[in-house]
């Protein structure tokens, strides 16, 4: 089993709508968490930090429910610009950092 | 910026070849990280440094060995380069523990 899993997809959606990722990781001594968006043939780069109480950059909302060991991100109102691959990041006491296979989206005119 | 830089962007060796990739970042980070990125597979580690001279293996060591001498830098030396490890290889580097890690721009190796 993958210590950090994400439903590969694909997501395909209409401009404007709402679409939301989920991501589970299996080891309990984690430390931080991201997401990550990694473009066709671009490095993964941040996206956004994900914080205890859930945290919100415009149209993007990151949560994590360390209980059950999962973290999502929401993104509303899709742009184009937003089709991506979407990677969970998990960092841990021992300075590893894991990555998810990620999710690919697709926004659609 | 924090800038984490790989030797080459595009790499063709030969099988049997000893390879070296060289990743450099000019932040003073802690934490430097090597991965391979393949379809379907996503991002696997192959071995990381907390620090100079130390070393961590990750999921995928095998066929494969690190050098840390200098905070700066983080090498990646595939000692028998075989078919099986053409790939793209990704360097990235973290202040700490806790911070976000930043990449470099990727080496697509292909070995034949």
């Amino acid at each position: 089993r993958k210590e950090v899993e994400q439903d590969p997809g694909p997501f395909n959606v209409p401009e404007g709508a709402t679409v939301a990722f989920n991501c589970t990781y299996s080891n309990s001594a984690s430390q931080s968490f991201f997401w990550y968006r990694q473009d066709c043939r671009k490095e993964p780069k941040l996206l956004m930090s994900v914080y205890s109480s859930g945290n919100e950059d415009g149209r993007f909302t990151a949560q994590l429910n360390r209980a059950s060991q999962y973290i999502s991100l929401l993104i509303r109102d899709s742009k184009l610009s937003d089709s991506a691959t979407y990677l969970c990041v998990v960092k841990y006491e021992n300075n590893d950092m894991r990555f998810g296979a990620g999710t690919r989206l697709t926004v659609k005119p | 910026d924090v800038k984490v830089t790989q030797s080459s962007r595009y790499l063709v060796k030969r099988t049997g070849e000893k390879v070296f990739l060289e990743c450099v970042q000019d932040m003073d980070h802690e934490n430097m990280f090597w991965y391979r990125q393949d379809p379907g597979l996503g991002l696997r580690l192959i071995y990381f440094s907390y620090d100079v001279k130390m070393k961590e293996k990750g999921d995928i060591p095998e066929g494969y060995s690190v050098s840390r001498e200098k905070k700066e830098r983080f090498s990646l030396i595939l000692e028998s380069a075989s078919t099986n490890q053409t790939s793209m290889y990704l360097c990235a580097s973290a202040r700490d523990r806790v911070t976000e890690a930043f990449f470099g721009q990727g080496t697509r190796l292909t070995v034949v």
